[in-house]
């Protein structure tokens, strides 16, 4: 079964709104990575997070690790139409190395 | 340099055709990575390839025979595939290690199966 929860599916903004997506494991994760895709792109890794708690900021992008280390979230304030793509959490369970467990992912689409 | 490549960029093969995909990376890493993606789902697991050797396979079907020449290259050999089998063909690279699991992919290979 899926290891790690991904929602929305979808998400639909318009420019300036801000945009949030969550991950749930099912277990305490060794740590956990976000990739973004663009449209017809690759997964581009964005951040890792380690500790317990931890809070990281990109720019507008701030990223999340849950106390109990099984869950995440990616906040972007006031969007702009180069965050569309879809954003992967991956989830490392630390049993073997090399195997992250993905989420479905969520589309942001954003528009102007 | 920071990046994996990937060639070819795309690729369309008939189901009796043998052909291979090729990766490289040349950051250093001691770990390589084929996943498979097909539209708007995340990228499925294929093979893992540490220090040159396979340690991960995720019960692929035969007809993807992974192939690791040295730490820089990764291959993945096509034969007799399924129309189902067409998808993005992504290679990742990572450092090998606990809290070393990061990944950086390539820009995949898109293949058609017909």
């Amino acid at each position: 079964g899926q290891q790690v929860m991904q929602i929305p599916q979808y998400q639909h903004v318009q420019e300036g709104e801000d945009f949030t997506t969550y991950c749930n494991s099912s277990t305490t994760l060794s740590n956990i990575q976000w990739y973004k895709q663009r449209p017809g792109g690759h997964p581009v890794f964005l951040i890792q997070l380690v500790k317990s708690g931890e809070v990281k900021k990109q720019k507008r992008l701030t990223f999340q690790f849950g106390e109990a280390k099984k869950n995440s979230s990616l906040h972007i304030t006031a969007t702009q139409t180069t965050d569309v793509g879809t954003y992967f959490c991956a989830g490392d369970r630390g049993s073997t190395l090399g195997r992250l467990y993905f989420g479905r992912g969520t589309q942001l689409t954003v528009w102007p | 340099d920071t990046e994996v490549t990937q060639t070819p960029k795309h690729l369309v093969m008939g189901m009796t055709n043998k052909k291979s995909l090729k990766c490289e990376q040349h950051m250093g890493h001691r770990a390589m990575y084929w996943y498979k993606q097909k539209a708007k789902k995340p990228p499925e697991l294929m093979f893992v390839y540490s220090y040159e050797k396979l340690s991960i396979n995720e019960s692929v079907p035969s007809r993807f025979s992974p192939e690791c020449p040295n730490s820089s290259l990764l291959n993945l050999h096509l034969h007799a595939l399924q129309p189902e089998d067409s998808a993005l063909y992504l290679c990742a690279s990572s450092p090998w290690g606990p809290r070393e699991e990061t990944q950086y992919f390539g820009p995949g290979t898109r293949l058609l199966v017909l």
